[in-house]
């Protein structure tokens, strides 16, 4: 039980670039969640998602798109990388009753 | 809207001593308040909620938290620390029913020997 995984670990980008983040999680999960975290501002949501096929926005979406095709596969794209992207992402889940359990985090730099 | 502070960017503890790492919230209707830890490259590890019932409520490797609901605090404390509680912490409230969090900006808990 490997609990929730993400890939890659660390990434550069150039400005202009894309990129997918994957997140996976083996508890069958029914909620997934896209977090950043920059210095001084603590986690912030980008997006989630309520079960296989949907996805919403949350506080921080622009430049961001996700996907939820499997329900234990949650993928964050970049399209076009801005330096103001620059930071830790973090993928969480969890079932309606229980806590979110986060990944390991992405470290992504934009240069 | 849902929110939560944490007003402390740094709390420094000698080893042994209690500590205290303070949130306070502002929410309508009943609050789901959480608290996470997170260590130096790592993900948030849950530490402990509070839904309803008892004001103190303990969680994972020795923490407890108190909920105030005259004061809309939900300090976090331990009475003897440990180096090893050297962390960053994270204060949450639950955002409408789909179970999203708000985070708080953490407070880097420093404990030194």
């Amino acid at each position: 039980n490997a609990g929730v995984t993400q890939t890659p670990k660390f990434r550069v980008l150039k400005t202009g670039q894309s990129m997918t983040l994957l997140c996976a999680q083996d508890m069958n999960h029914e909620y997934m969640y896209w977090y950043r975290q920059d210095p001084g501002m603590g986690l912030r949501l980008i997006h989630y998602s309520v079960g296989e096929g949907t996805t919403a926005k949350g506080e921080v979406p622009d430049g961001y798109n996700v996907s939820r095709l499997k329900k234990q596969n949650f993928l964050l794209g970049l399209e076009s990388a801005a330096p103001s992207q620059t930071s830790v992402y973090f993928c969480a889940s969890k079932t309606s009753a229980s806590t979110q359990y986060f990944g390991p985090g992405t470290r992504l730099t934009v240069l | 809207a849902q929110s939560v502070a944490q007003p402390e960017d740094q709390v420094n503890v000698a080893e042994g001593n209690p500590l205290t790492v303070k949130c306070t919230y502002s929410v309508s209707g009943n609050p789901y308040l959480f608290w996470y830890v997170q260590y130096p490259n790592r993900g948030l590890q849950f530490l402990l909620k509070y839904i309803t019932g008892d004001n103190l409520v303990k969680g994972s490797y020795g923490f407890e938290a108190e909920f105030n609901k005259s004061q809309t605090s939900f300090h976090l404390k331990k009475p003897s620390a440990l180096v090893s509680d050297s962390a960053l912490y994270f204060c949450a409230v639950r955002d409408g029913g789909q179970g999203n969090l708000i985070f708080g900006k953490g407070t880097k808990l420093s404990v030194k020997p």
